[in-house]
């Protein structure tokens, strides 16, 4: 079954920092890997989406990579601003069994 | 109106209450979703439909009814519910995964609606 953790689980910078969120996944026969961003109370916002052929995706300041083999995504935000601020999910869709599995979330916080 | 949209917003019920949530995409997606997210769990996948028939339902209790009466609209009927329900329910559509013209398996971005926040009394 698969399963996605991701590290850490919380994280506070200051304003312009860069950084990086890491996603785990047991299993590597995946379609594709998806991040997206969730603020308090509301639904989730589609980020970035990297097909299981792909390695990397880039929108603005954002860039995700998918290394399929180690079971392992990481997001770069480059330059990072408060309005950041929210609980970053990766989801994977297995291609056997599961439809989507998501992981428990980074919550960033970024301090002006 | 874009997107994936869901009402109510937010509902509060009791325990022996009827209701139901609606979810609307104008995505022309084939295939749509009903999340659970309780505090501090990740996100449960609760129901996938398929172009209108239900391929997966995820051991959920009975009291949760889905129907899907066309790709565009997604509900959740609720029934005889109790307090651990309480939860935000997210809606979410995709396209079913195609063959591409390289031969490869093509997925698209999953969408998700604002979610229902559902307090059960």
């Amino acid at each position: 079954k698969q399963e996605v953790t991701q590290i850490p689980a919380a994280l506070s910078v200051p304003e312009g920092e860069n950084l990086v969120l890491n996603c785990s996944f047991t299993d590597s026969a995946i379609y594709n890997l998806q991040w997206f961003r969730q603020d308090p109370g509301k639904g989730l916002t589609s980020l970035l989406l990297i097909q299981s052929s792909q390695r990397e995706q880039t929108s603005g300041r954002l860039n995700a990579s998918l290394d399929k083999s180690s079971g392992r995504s990481t997001l770069y935000i480059a330059a990072s601003q408060p309005g950041d601020s929210a609980t970053y999910l990766c989801a994977v869709r297995p291609i056997y069994g599961q439809n989507f599995v998501f992981g428990p979330g980074t919550r960033l916080s970024v301090l002006p | 109106e874009t997107g994936v949209t869901q009402t109510p917003r937010h509902l509060v019920m009791g325990m022996t209450n009827k209701k139901s949530l609606k979810c609307e995409q104008h995505l022309g997606h084939n295939a749509m979703y009903w999340y659970k997210q309780s505090a501090k769990k990740p996100l449960e996948l609760m129901f996938v439909y398929n172009f209108k028939e239900q391929t997966e339902n995820n051991s959920v209790p009975s009291r949760f009814s889905p129907e899907c009466p066309n790709s565009s609209h997604l509900f959740l009927h609720l029934h005889t519910l109790q307090p651990e329900d309480s939860a935000l329910y997210l809606c979410a559509s995709s396209q079913t995964p195609w063959q591409g013209t390289s031969g490869r398996v093509q997925t698209s971005e999953q969408f998700f609606g604002p979610g229902t926040r559902l307090t059960v009394l």
